[in-house]
């Protein structure tokens, strides 16, 4: 079964401090993976987006990476700020009709 | 340049009620989709519509309709609201040829 999985569930950090978010992945055949960023009674916002030939994406702050071979990604984000906070979404495009498979999210706290 | 937009932003039906979620987009995109987000799980497919004039069940159609009204529009109908079906709905879109979804601000419907 195509299935994303994300860890932690929760985190809570302190500004300025780094994390790292984790992802892992059973979808075959495999396109691209997605990471969004959805603030609180908002819609999701792309992050990065990620091919198979890719394993390293920046966007600001915000770098993700690809491992296709063990099927895992992370998300690091540098240098906290409180206007981080926010659940971030793995998604992993792919499976038999190529429609997006979403992760669950992780919800960061950012704390002063 | 507005995005995807949605109305309404927030819905309370008894449940047997019917109603349609409307969704727009500027951005000249041929592909569309309705996706639902609840407590715990990610986001859900729907329906979406690959082109105007063509719509396809995703994940979770049971209970819903589509229109692709136009190249701009994409509404949601429940035409017999269930207390299941209180959740939060995203549109969105995404141009051909790209990975790119870009998400609405999202519906709340809270079905009693």
């Amino acid at each position: 079964k195509n299935q994303v999985e994300q860890s932690p569930q929760s985190l809570i950090i302190l500004e300025g401090k780094n994390c790292t978010l984790q992802c892992n992945y059973t979808v075959s055949p495999f396109s691209n993976l997605r990471w969004y960023k959805q603030d609180t009674g908002r819609g999701p916002v792309s992050l990065t987006i990620m091919t198979f030939s890719e394993n390293t994406k920046s966007n600001g702050r915000y770098t993700a990476t690809l491992d296709a071979d063990t099927k895992q990604s992370s998300l690091h984000i540098t240098a906290s700020q409180l206007s981080d906070s926010a659940s971030y979404i793995c998604v992993v495009s792919g499976g038999s009709q190529g429609n997006l498979i979403f992760g669950k999210g992780t919800k960061l706290s950012v704390k002063p | 340049n507005a995005g995807v937009t949605q109305t309404p932003k927030f819905q309370v039906l008894k449940t047997g009620q019917s109603m349609t979620l409307q969704c727009a987009q500027d951005m000249n995109h041929n592909s569309m989709y309705w996706y639902r987000q609840d407590p715990g799980m990610g986001l859900r497919l729907i329906y979406y519509s690959a082109s105007e004039g063509t719509t396809d069940k995703g994940e979770v159609p049971n209970g819903y309709n589509v229109s692709r009204l136009n190249k701009r529009e994409f509404s949601l109908r429940l035409e017999s609201a269930a207390p299941s079906q209180t959740s939060v709905y995203f549109c969105a879109s995404r141009d051909s040829g790209l990975y790119e979804q870009y998400f609405g601000p999202g519906t709340r419907l809270t079905v009693t």
